[in-house]
C-alpha cells in the first residue's frame, strides 16, 4: 500500500472489554513499532517487531497488553479487560530494515476511548 | 533510562521568520540517534530530521536544521522561513544504538502566524 494503515480509526469500548487494534505496514517493511500517545503527553514506545519476532516486550504497560505479527506483515495489538487509563491514540510505524538505517513511517493511529 | 525533555509546550512565530525549538536528553550511551517529528492536526507523524550521534556535522533538510551539542546533550530544531504549513506539534525523540528502544519528549505546539 501507499502508507501504513491502521484500523479501526476510532474505537469506543466499555471498561472490562477486550479490544484488538490492527496495523498494516508498508509492503516490504520488516520492522514494525507500536506507540501510545496519551492526551497531553508524548509518545510512549510499546513494542518493536523485526519480522515476526519481538525481542523485547518490556515496553508493554501491563500483562493486559499483547502484540503479535504474522507473516512479517500485519500486526495486532490486543488490550484485555480495558481500563479507562488505556484511553489514548495508538500509533503504528514501520521501517525498511531496522530503524538505525531506515526511516519510520507512521500510520494515522487508532483513537481508543474506554468508557 | 533515557529521558527526553522539551521545555517549551507552546511557541508561535510570524510567517517567514525563524524559530528554534529546544530539546535536551539524558543518556549514558555514546552512540545513539536523535529525531524531530512533526504531527499536524491530521495526526500523521512525519519525520522532519534525523541525526546520528557519531556525526559531528549538524543535519539539515531544506528549511530545517539542528544544533546538536553532544556534550550538553542538546538537540534543538531551527525552522527558517516559517510557513503556515509548519503549524503542528513537534516531538523530539531518542533512539538507542540497537534501534529497539525509543523515547519521545512531550512535544512543542508550534503556531505560525500569518
Amino acid at each position: 500500500g501507499a502508507g501504513v494503515s491502521q484500523s479501526p480509526s476510532n474505537k469506543v469500548t466499555e471498561k472490562g472489554k477486550d479490544v484488538e487494534l490492527r496495523c498494516d505496514p508498508i509492503s516490504g517493511h520488516t520492522a514494525l513499532y507500536w506507540y501510545r500517545q496519551s492526551l497531553g503527553q508524548g509518545l510512549e514506545f510499546l513494542i518493536y517487531f523485526q519480522g515476526n519476532s519481538a525481542p523485547d516486550k518490556s515496553g508493554l504497560p501491563s500483562d493486559r497488553f499483547s502484540a503479535e505479527r504474522t507473516g512479517g506483515s500485519v500486526s495486532t495489538l490486543t488490550i484485555q479487560r480495558t481500563q479507562q487509563e488505556d484511553s489514548a491514540v495508538y500509533l503504528c510505524a514501520s521501517s525498511l530494515g531496522r530503524a538505525t538505517s531506515g526511516t519510520q513511517y507512521f500510520g494515522p493511529g487508532t483513537r481508543l476511548l474506554v468508557l | 533510562a533515557q529521558t527526553v525533555t522539551q521545555s517549551q509546550p507552546e511557541m508561535s512565530v510570524q510567517e517567514a521568520e525563524t524559530v528554534t525549538l529546544s530539546c535536551t536528553y539524558d543518556t549514558s550511551e555514546s552512540n545513539y540517534y536523535l529525531f524531530w517529528y512533526k504531527q499536524p492536526p491530521s495526526r500523521q507523524m512525519i519525520l522532519v530530521i534525523r541525526q546520528e550521534a557519531y556525526k559531528q556535522q549538524n543535519a539539515t533538510e531544506n528549511r530545517f536544521s539542528v544544533n546538536f551539542q553532544k556534550a550538553a546533550k542538546s538537540f534543538s530544531l531551527k525552522i527558517s522561513d516559517s510557513q503556515l504549513g509548519d503549524t503542528a506539534m513537534y516531538f523530539c525523540a531518542f533512539m538507542n544504538p540497537l534501534g529497539n528502544q525509543f523515547y519521545f519528549g512531550t512535544g512543542t505546539s508550534l503556531t505560525v502566524i500569518p
